[in-house]
């Protein structure tokens, strides 16, 4: 069972435009909802992160919405560059136990 | 570089053999995660260590097993290897597990079984 599910599996942006990511949960005891970059080749890295008793949290051009009742979050990257091309992952956890990752939205921004 | 290493990078090997992947933590940290990465499960958590001890247990394999080293590097040993068990293996490491930080994670090493 898919703990955390993440939509779309791919993406298409233009430069400029908005790139928005989903994940969905239904463990309400989910504390931390992070999400994960990762280039080809290289291990996922942490981009930015939020907890559940803040609605939004904003770093530079990223962005995570929080939903506590509808049990959602999403990534919303703003003037989306083609440096941004790279696989998404959202993962939550709760307490200490280890993160579970949705399975991960290929973007692609094209000029 | 993030500071975890892992090796090998890349390893090919045939049905039914064993293999040994090695991850050393960043300076510090000392939890240890391992995750496997396919293209159609993305991250998969398998074994968490903290200080030497199994904290935690996904959906890791019997033919799989690890360790925790006291100079924390960490081993994950895969057995009577076959061809579903192709993937990126990932090892990531924290501070504590207690508190809210992320996980640093090394570059991978991509197992391919043949």
């Amino acid at each position: 069972q898919q703990q955390v599910k993440q939509s779309p599996q791919s993406l298409i942006v233009q430069k400029g435009g908005i790139s928005i990511i989903n994940c969905a949960y239904e463990n309400t005891a989910f504390d931390y909802f992070p999400w994960y970059q990762q280039f080809p080749g290289k291990g996922p890295a942490l981009l930015i992160a939020i907890r559940p008793d803040v609605s939004e949290k904003k770093e530079g051009r990223f962005t995570i919405s929080f939903n506590k009742s509808a049990k959602q979050f999403s990534l919303h990257i703003m003037d989306s560059q083609p440096g941004d091309s790279a696989t998404y992952f959202c993962a939550a956890r709760k307490g200490n136990t280890p993160l579970v990752f949705g399975k991960g939205t290929r973007l692609s921004v094209i000029a | 570089d993030s500071g975890v290493t892992q090796t090998p990078k890349h390893l090919i090997t045939a049905t039914g053999q064993r293999v040994t992947l090695r991850c050393s933590p960043r300076s510090g940290d000392l939890s240890v995660y391992w995750y496997q990465q396919s293209l159609d499960q993305g991250l998969q958590f398998l074994i968490q260590y903290y200080n030497g001890e199994e904290r935690a247990k996904g959906n890791i394999l019997e033919r799989f097993s690890a360790q925790q080293f006291p100079d924390l590097h960490s081993e994950l040993n895969l057995s009577s290897l076959e061809l579903g068990d192709s993937a990126l293996y990932f090892c990531a490491s924290s501070v504590d597990p207690g508190l809210l930080y992320g996980y640093t994670f090394g570059s991978g090493t991509r197992l391919t079984v043949v």
